[in-house]
Order: C-alpha cells, then structure tokens, then sequence
C-alpha cells in the first residue's frame, strides 16, 4: 500500500536531549512537510521541502532541524533550543496541488 | 485568505446522513474548498475538494453553493467510524509554500 509512516508513536524525551521523528513516504510525491499540533489546536507549520536536498522553514522552525536527503524521507530533529516541544507530530506529503497527505502522527513527551 | 465558520458539534445516528456546513463568504474566484477530517489522536484525513461544481467520491459528496460563500460535506451513510473532527479549508500560500490552516472544526458524533 502507498502511504506516509511515522515512527516512533509515541516518544519521550529528557530535557536538554535532541530527538529525531521519522517520516516515510511511498507516493512518489515531491513535497513533503511537518506540522506541529497543540491540544485543541489547529497544525502550524515547521517545516517544508519541495524537492530532493531543498527546505524551507515555516512558520515556527526555531528549535528545529530537518533534511531531505532522500525523496523517500523527511526526519525532523527536535532540538534542546525547543523551549516546549511536547506535542503531537504529523508529516504530509504532496506531488502537485493542494491535496495533502497525511501520516498517522508521533506524540512527542517531554519528562 | 477565506475565512471559514463551522459549528462547533453535530450528532448523527448511525445510517443516516450526515449534513456538515460551513460557510465561507470571503472566498474569493478561484479557491478551492477542501475537507479533511481528524480522528482523535491520529493524523487528518483528506476527504474531497471543490471549486464551485458538486463532487462526489467514495467517502462523501460536497455540495457548494452557487455563489460559492457556502458548502455542505454529505456523509451519505455514517457509522461510528465517522466520529472526528471535520475541517472546511482554504489553503493558502505562505513564502513558496501551500499551507493548510485547521481552524476548530466540527466534531461529529455518531450515534449508534
């Protein structure tokens, strides 16, 4: 089946630790994204990517690193400058217009 | 960027139809209306999209206004499995980007 993965589902995290969440894509698709989601609240966008070895940050990057090596996979680093990382993860992909995809989510804890 | 108004809540029983609004009068000519939906704790779902002509797929149907500043996401049939966040979306670009904003949605609940 095509689709988008995520790993870990759930994670934990120390304080002063970096993390890295994967992202995995099967669908051939060009552009590939992270967003990032509070309780009861709306995705803000981290980061994006348009094609292979290109990304671009989005609206809330600081304290976050992502590369895009591989068309295939997007992972993003959640750094120890991310003041409040707890939160729930998602990666999307797109190939050409609007439609995004998205993946099941990782739901990032910080103890 | 058009701006969106959903109700917070619907209920539906089980098998019958599910009529979600939502109204967007600011949309302007040439944006496309999109829904997606968000099962609790997992990620969203792209259900159907539109620019002024009724869709149909396999999961819904979508009925825009012929003046554009409304739509109606039609789940013909809904089961329990139906239960989420439904979200009437506008993307937009940001920088090179075409960015999604969820706003609050309406949630559903089927009721068996």
């Amino acid at each position: 089946d095509g689709g988008i993965t995520q790993s870990p589902k759930y994670l934990f995290r120390k304080e002063g630790q970096n993390v890295t969440l994967s992202c995995e894509q099967n669908l051939n698709h060009d552009a590939m994204y992270w967003y990032r989601q509070d309780p009861g609240q709306g995705l803000r966008l981290i980061y994006y990517s348009q094609i292979v070895n290109d990304f671009q940050k989005g609206d809330i990057a600081e304290g976050y690193s992502v590369s895009r090596e591989k068309k295939e996979s997007f992972p993003l680093t959640v750094t120890s400058a991310q003041k409040n990382p707890t939160a729930f993860y998602l990666c999307a992909s797109t190939q050409r217009g609007d439609t995004q995809y998205f993946g099941p989510g990782t739901r990032l804890t910080v103890l | 960027d058009a701006k969106t108004t959903q109700p917070p809540s619907m209920d539906c029983a089980e098998g019958r139809a599910a009529n979600l609004p939502c109204n967007h009068s600011t949309i302007s000519g040439n944006e496309y209306v999109y829904w997606y939906r968000q099962i609790h704790s997992q990620g969203p779902q792209y259900i159907i999209h539109g620019l002024k002509n009724n869709e149909t797929n396999e999961m819904a149907s979508l009925i825009i206004t012929e003046d554009r500043k409304s739509s109606t996401l039609i789940l013909p049939h809904a089961t329990l499995r139906d239960t989420a966040v439904y979200y009437c979306i506008f993307p937009y670009s940001s920088g090179s980007a075409r960015q999604l904003t969820f706003g609050s949605g309406t949630q559903l609940t089927v009721l068996p």
